[in-house]
Order: structure tokens, then C-alpha cells, then sequence
């Protein structure tokens, strides 16, 4: 089993639906979840972080947290195509080590 | 201010060769990390660097080696290249190697290396 698995997608939206991304990991321990995103050629940038339980937004981006049952979500609203991109979940896991384990990325397309 | 900087942008190198690739980070960081990214593999931590010691490792074989200069520049070289070493390498720049918009954890635009 992957640490931190990702569907790899693609993810088709119409443009102005709501895109929802998610991520599963198995450590029960971990601490931190991140959201990058990446465009093609480009390197990652991060869009949210989120540690405790529960919904964080800004924006049109909206991190859901739920420990219980190992899962972080992105979901993005009014999904324009300039939001296609690969989005990449990342996780530092329990013991001591903030190293984040990166999943390898869904990628999002968002068409007119 | 200067973000991360990598150089070279793109490499193609020969089998059995060695390779050095460079990353300047923002200025003030003191930790440079690398990963590698592979379509295959996903990103990959290869290893980190704080105040030009080595203080965390992935697991990547001996042929993947780092160092950080005083300046907090650092260079990651790979020896006996081989084809599947192909990659994106990334290197990461922050405060103090943790993630996150607090400690400015900035990746730099990265070496495309191709090995043939």
C-alpha cells in the first residue's frame, strides 16, 4: 500500500463546476496535509495547508480534513481552465521527521 | 525577493557519466532539499541539508550524493549514470526544512536531466 495514494485521474470539470480532489494515506498518525499544484513544465506550489479536523478555505479552494477515516480533500469552486493542472497531496507522518511524502498527483483539467 | 534558483535548466548526459546539478536558495534559508520526480515514481525525497550538514536521507542508492556550502548553496551529484536516473530534479528551499507557507518551503523551477 502506497503512504499516500491519489486517484492519477485525468479529472475532467466543466469549467465553473466544482473539482474534488482527494488523497488517503495510511500512517493514522499523521500530523500535516498539504495541497501543491503543479503545471505542466512548471514546479509545485503549495495552495493549502491543513492539521486539524474539519474544513479550511480560502478563496475558491477548500481543504477537508477527516483523520478518522485517513483522508485529506481539495475541493475547488467555480473551477476555471486555468485551474487544469496536476495537484499533488502531501503528508508528514508521525515520528519525528517532517519530511513530507508527496502522492504522485491527479491531474485536473477544467474545459470550456 | 530572488526565489530559488537551479542550474542548469536542462542536462543531457551519457550513460556511466556523472552529473552535478546546483541550487541557490531564497536568501536567509539555511535548509535545501532535493527530490527527484518521475512520472512513474512521483516526487521523491532524495535528501536534505541544514547549515551544510546532511540531516535527513531518502532512500536512494550511494550514487546520489549532496553537499551545502557555507552560503547555504548546495549541489547534489550522481555518479554511473544510469537511463532510469532520468527525471525532473527539484530542489526545495526554506527556513528550516519544514513544510508549509510559515517557513517559506519554495521549490525552484528544477534540472530536467535526461540520461541516453
Amino acid at each position: 500500500q502506497k503512504e499516500v495514494e491519489q486517484n492519477s485521474g485525468p479529472l475532467s470539470v466543466p469549467e465553473g463546476a466544482i473539482a474534488s480532489l482527494n488523497c488517503t494515506y495510511s500512517d493514522r498518525g499523521s500530523q500535516s496535509f498539504f495541497w501543491y499544484r503543479q503545471y505542466s513544465g512548471k514546479s509545485p506550489e503549495l495552495i493549502m495547508f491543513i492539521y486539524s479536523n474539519g474544513d479550511k478555505e480560502d478563496g475558491r479552494f477548500t481543504a477537508q480534513l477527516n483523520k478518522a477515516s485517513q483522508y485529506v480533500s481539495l475541493l475547488i469552486r467555480d473551477s476555471q481552465p486555468s485551474d487544469s493542472a496536476t495537484y499533488l497531496c502531501a503528508v508528514i507522518r508521525s515520528g519525528g521527521s517532517y519530511i513530507p511524502t508527496f502522492g504522485r498527483g491527479t491531474s485536473l483539467i477544467v474545459h470550456p | 525577493k530572488a526565489g530559488v534558483t537551479q542550474t542548469p535548466r536542462y542536462l543531457i548526459k551519457t550513460r556511466g557519466q556523472q552529473v552535478t546539478l546546483s541550487c541557490s536558495p531564497i536568501s536567509g534559508h539555511r535548509s535545501v532539499s532535493w527530490y527527484q520526480q518521475t512520472p512513474g515514481q512521483g516526487l521523491q525525497f532524495l535528501f536534505e541539508y541544514f547549515s551544510e550538514t546532511q540531516r535527513n536521507k531518502g532512500n536512494f542508492p550511494g550514487r546520489f550524493s549532496g553537499r551545502q556550502f557555507s552560503n547555504s548553496r548546495s549541489e547534489m551529484n550522481v555518479s554511473t549514470l544510469e537511463l532510469g536516473d532520468s527525471a525532473l530534479y527539484l530542489c526545495v528551499s526554506s527556513l528550516d526544512g519544514k513544510p508549509g507557507d510559515l517557513y517559506g518551503y519554495t521549490f525552484g523551477s528544477g534540472t530536467r536531466l535526461t540520461v541516453v
